[in-house]
């Protein structure tokens, strides 16, 4: 079954206690990135990877690392979390940048 | 730089009724165009997708949506509601051939009462 999977699904840590999230997909898809969801704010795309060893930036990458060691995993890291980072997270994958995104469960984070 | 509107943040319907919801983009020529489902604690589902061809598209769970390029717009339809579908509903706009990742609208969460 085509899927991206997400882990944790929840997450509760506290400010400055480094974490990662992962994210595997096994479409063989080159492009994948992150997102995290806020009331009133939509998605806002973190991170994204045109494929291994290429990532860039995205809208709000703040506070952010990622890394695309092979194609099938894009793991989000949180070096030093801090309370606004508070989210719901989301991994995607496409074949390209610009066609159909494939999503991931999500992980809420909370920073305490 | 395209960009996609969702002009209600919330709507509520009666079960059984018909459902529309409105999508807007800005992008200068014909785009590519998703809606996404979110039901609660889940990820994002695509319904439906339009690349080119007709402009009326059917997707899963009964959707369908119709491209309108004089009116810049992908509005989301179904002609009767079930109490399932309660749940936010995503637009994105994509650029063909484009090297920008899809924009997503901010979403609309639809209720639906008995």
């Amino acid at each position: 079954e085509a899927q991206v999977t997400q882990n944790p699904r929840y997450l509760i840590t506290v400010t400055g206690k480094k974490l990662t999230v992962t994210c595997s997909q096994n479409m063989n898809h080159e492009y994948m990135s992150w997102y995290r969801q806020d009331p009133g704010l939509g998605l806002r795309q973190i991170y994204y990877s045109m494929n291994v060893e290429v990532t860039d930036k995205g809208d709000v990458p703040e506070g952010y690392k990622v890394s695309r060691k092979e194609k099938r995993n894009f793991p989000l890291i949180l070096e030093s979390p801090s309370p606004n980072q508070t989210s719901l997270y989301f991994c995607a994958s496409s074949l390209y940048k610009n066609t159909e995104a494939f999503f991931g469960q999500g992980t809420r984070l909370t920073v305490v | 730089a395209q960009s996609v509107t969702q002009p209600d943040i919330h709507i509520t319907v009666s079960e059984g009724a018909s459902l529309e919801l409105r999508c807007n983009y800005s992008y200068g020529a014909t785009p590519y165009l998703f809606w996404y489902v979110q039901s609660p604690g889940q990820g994002l589902q695509l319904l439906l997708k339009y690349f080119s061809g007709d402009t009326l598209v059917q997707g899963i769970k009964g959707f369908e949506a119709e491209f309108k390029r004089s009116q810049s717009s992908f509005n989301l339809r179904k002609p009767s509601v079930h109490w399932s579908d309660a749940a936010e509903y995503f637009c994105a706009v994509g650029v063909p051939g484009g090297n920008t990742p899809l924009v997503f609208g901010k979403g609309t969460r639809l209720s639906v009462i008995a």
